[in-house]
């Protein structure tokens, strides 16, 4: 079974910080999705990683594929109230290369960003 | 273009009730999967569909729950003699292809409270 854990699971933090947050697994991973939800909704895809060392940026947000596809991080840079939210990683299986839908999900982190 | 839907948002049930999820994907995408989500957790994986079919169902309680896509109509998580351990949120995805890559695109959601 494919475990993603994620650290730390609670992040208070004033307007204007930056934070990192990490999705680590003993498993290889064909991809790796970041997605954002707020209270009360479904969650949003941010980012998806396929290559193991890639780097993407999303104005505020980078996000890097370990060398190894194992592990990921999203670095917040700036932070704003704007961005509280669950932020969950979510890994697309390798044996197969097809049904990204059946992803493993971590168990997310909690970000509050005070203003 | 409307995104998932997902209805109802809020159902109570009391223990022993049926339980009807309904979810209608995005317009023109053929894969559906459903996701449980419990307080302050990640989304656990219980099924993926494609119209008339069920393609994998391992996350899936073999008793009481059952999904279907039908070539019309939305598909439904059914969830028979409810137990209080089934109060959840559930979120429905979907995605226009099985690519490694893909998108999901989720709905809102329907939180479960059985009493």
């Amino acid at each position: 079974t494919q475990l993603l854990e994620q650290s730390p699971q609670f992040l208070s933090i004033q307007e204007g910080e930056n934070l990192t947050v990490y999705c680590n697994s003993s498993s290889v991973f064909s991809s790796l999705q970041w997605y954002r939800q707020e209270p009360g909704e479904g969650p949003v895809l941010l980012v998806t990683v396929v290559t193991g060392g890639e780097v993407k940026k999303l104005k505020r947000l980078t996000f890097q594929f370990g060398d190894a596809r194992k592990d990921s991080s999203l670095h917040i840079t700036a932070a704003q109230p704007g961005d509280t939210g669950l932020y969950l990683c979510a890994g697309g299986p390798l044996n197969t290369v097809t049904n990204a839908g059946k992803s493993t999900f971590g168990d997310g982190t909690t970000l509050t960003v005070k203003p | 273009n409307a995104g998932v839907m997902q209805n109802p948002r809020h159902l109570v049930r009391r223990r022993g009730q049926e339980a009807r999820l309904r979810c209608s994907p995005m317009k023109g995408h053929s894969h559906v999967y459903w996701y449980r989500q419990l307080p302050e957790e990640g989304l656990k994986f219980m099924v993926y569909l494609q119209k008339e079919n069920i393609i994998d169902e391992s996350g899936m309680p073999k008793e009481r729950f059952s999904a279907e896509f039908p070539k019309e109509g939305p598909s439904i998580l059914r969830i028979q003699q409810v137990v209080r351990g089934d109060s959840a949120a559930y979120f429905c995805a979907s995605s226009p292809s099985v690519a490694y890559n893909s998108p999901l695109h989720f709905g809102n959601g329907t939180r479960l409270t059985v009493t």
